[in-house]
This record gives C-alpha cells, sequence and structure tokens, in this order.
C-alpha cells in the first residue's frame, strides 16, 4: 500500500524559505494529485496545493505568490518551498494524496503523511 | 472561497449513541463533500467521498448524506474508537476548504 513520509527541518527563522520533502513509497507519482496541507490551531486543516500529471500544479491562491511544489518522478518524491515565512505559517505540515475528476477532489485526500511540525520563530 | 460551517463545534455522547454532525457551504458544491476523522496526534483519515459515498475499510455504521449546501455524517451505534473529531471538506473549487472541526468526545 502507498505510504508517505514528510522530511525536512522543524525550526526555520522569519523571512527565511522552508523545504519539505515528501517521499512516497509502494506505489508512482505518475498519477493521482500529490498535495500538501497544513494544520494549526488558529487556522485549522489548510490546502496549500498539489501537482499532478507530470508537472501541473494548482495553489491555494492566498498562498500561491509564496509556494511552489515540485517533483522528482525518478525518486518517487515532490516536494513544497514555501518562502518568506511569518510566525503564522507554523503547522503541523502533511503530504497526501489526492484524486478528483477534473482538478477537483471529488474523491478526497485518501492517503496522508503522519506531518511534520515546522515552527517559525527566530 | 467557499466557507464550511460544521455544527455542532463539540459532542458529549457515550457508547452506543447515534451522532449526526452538520456541514454547511456558503454556496452550493453539488456532492463534492469529504468526510475525515482525525484522532490525537495522527493525521485525518478519509471516511467518506462524494457526500455519500464510503471510502474502502471504513465500518457501514458511518453514512453520509446531503447535496447542494447541506451536508451530514451519521455514526450509529458509536463505538469507543469512533471518539476523534470530524471534519468535511469541500473538494468542488479552489481553494479546497474544510470545516472547523466536531469533536466528540465521551459523556
Amino acid at each position: 500500500q502507498v505510504q508517505l513520509q514528510e522530511s525536512g527541518p522543524g525550526l526555520v527563522k522569519p523571512s527565511e524559505t522552508l523545504s519539505l520533502t515528501c517521499t512516497v513509497s509502494g506505489g508512482s507519482i505518475s498519477s493521482y494529485y500529490w498535495s500538501w496541507l497544513r494544520q494549526s490551531p488558529g487556522k485549522g486543516l489548510e490546502w496549500i496545493g498539489y501537482i499532478y500529471y507530470g508537472g501541473n500544479t494548482n495553489y491555494n491562491p492566498s498562498l500561491k505568490s509564496r509556494v511552489t511544489i515540485s517533483e522528482d518522478m525518478s525518486r518517487n518524491q515532490f516536494f513544497l518551498t514555501l518562502r518568506s515565512l511569518i510566525a503564522a505559517d507554523t503547522a503541523v505540515y502533511y503530504c497526501a494524496r489526492g484524486e478528483g475528476v477534473l482538478s477537483d477532489y471529488y474523491y478526497g485526500v485518501d492517503v496522508w503523511g503522519q506531518g511534520t511540525t515546522v515552527t517559525v520563530s527566530s | 472561497d467557499i466557507q464550511m460551517t460544521q455544527s455542532p463545534t463539540s459532542l458529549s455522547t457515550s457508547v452506543g449513541d447515534s451522532v449526526t454532525i452538520t456541514c454547511r457551504a456558503s454556496q452550493s458544491i453539488s456532492n463534492y463533500l469529504n468526510w475525515y476523522q482525525q484522532k490525537p496526534g495522527k493525521a485525518p483519515k478519509l471516511l467518506m467521498f462524494a457526500a455519500s459515498t464510503l471510502q474502502s475499510g471504513v465500518p457501514s455504521r458511518f453514512s453520509g448524506s446531503g447535496s447542494g449546501t447541506d451536508f451530514t455524517l451519521t455514526i450509529s451505534s458509536l463505538q469507543p474508537e469512533d471518539f476523534a473529531t470530524y471534519y468535511c471538506q469541500q473538494g468542488y473549487s479552489n481553494p479546497y476548504t474544510f470545516g472547523q472541526g466536531t469533536k466528540l468526545d465521551i459523556k
């Protein structure tokens, strides 16, 4: 079965850039929406974006100017880059697999990583 | 953005009870509505997609209904493992927003 594992720093300074990696095992990343979401006490669950079908991306407009999602199919990994960090970016970050019909999430997000806590603080 | 509003925010219940959680969208989302269960320290788990279709492996005591703007998740005969927080999510339009959650705890 497909499993996802996030990796990256737990502490990042304000104004710096967060880089997270999601390693997918048990399946290929050649299909589905490979997604990033986050969860904080203040904002609840928030969808960040996804990459699909060989490099196409879809981002939350509220984060679009600061976010890049990319992939390395040869390593079965995808990545989150979030720039110009602020304290409000402190959250548990999840990578996940989603599926839909036309760039939507009709079938939901069915596989999640365990999550990684990221704190933005000097 | 489509706002998703769940009610109640919390609910104290007992094993064996039946509970219904409501999720309302700020505009029509057809049946693009997903339900998740989350336990402390764990990632959310997909329970249901397309408003009423059970994800594989989810017990049949979970059921969902609704279309348009109003949706419900019903859990019949609560089991100890069902005490958790439940979230709805609209999968209709970007950004794909979640409700604020409904926490079920033991009375």
